[in-house]
């Protein structure tokens, strides 16, 4: 079965403390896997796609990578306004196509 | 221009009671979604629609029912209400299923809450 696990689970950071979140998967075939920013009270904006391992996308002080096995999100100098909880989702080549999505980061970056 | 809305955004309701939640998009996508949003933020599935035609429908209580007037809107009607129901429900849509640039796109979402 189609699986998603991010950790850590929350994380708190300095301003300018760089750090990553991680987000491991299973999937019978990957045709993409995601990852989303949600802020309190909204619904998840999307961040990246990415497809293939050793693929790399870049956004400010974001950049996602991935592997065969896991993907992550590096943030690099964090700002406060970074702070929200950043979700992982993968989409399988099975069945529906449907998007399993992990339990998310909780991000804090403290000023 | 709001790209997937959602109404209404809160709906506190009693026990019993039966609801709807609407939701449109303006982006030219063929699929959308209703996901549910748990006390733990965890986002599960619960049905998709691609160009009217559902094509997944997990399993939830068949007091939800989703429909689709056309590809731009997707509603969700929930009969007899119970407190387990309690959540935040969203709305997403993508271009489509098994096609390339698969991100969703997702509305407000709506916290219904019953009493």
């Amino acid at each position: 079965e189609d699986q998603v696990t991010q950790s850590p689970e929350a994380l708190r950071l300095q301003e300018g403390e760089s750090s990553s979140l991680n987000c491991s998967y299973t999937v019978s075939g990957l045709r993409g896997l995601f990852w989303y920013r949600q802020d309190p009270g909204k619904g998840p904006e999307f961040l990246f796609t990415l497809y293939s391992a050793g693929e790399e996308k870049e956004k400010e002080r974001l950049k996602a990578t991935l592997t065969k096995k896991e993907s992550f999100l590096h943030i690099t100098a964090p700002k406060p306004e970074d702070s929200a909880t950043y979700l992982c989702a993968v989409q399988g080549t099975s069945g529906t196509y449907k998007y399993i999505f992990g339990t998310g980061t909780r991000l804090k970056v403290l000023a | 221009d709001t790209a997937v809305s959602q109404t209404p955004k809160y709906l506190v309701t009693q026990m019993g009671n039966d609801k709807s939640i609407k939701c449109e998009q303006n982006l030219g996508h063929d699929t959308m979604y209703w996901y549910k949003q748990d006390s733990k933020k965890f986002l599960k599935i619960m049905f998709s629609y691609n160009n009217k035609e559902l094509i997944i429908n997990e399993t939830v209580p068949n007091r939800f029912s989703p429909k689709s007037p056309d590809k731009a809107h997707l509603n969700l009607h929930i009969n007899s209400l119970e407190l387990g129901d309690s959540a935040v429900y969203f709305c997403a849509s993508s271009q489509g299923p098994g096609t390339g640039d698969g991100e969703q796109y997702f509305g407000p979402g709506t916290r219904l809450t019953v009493t």
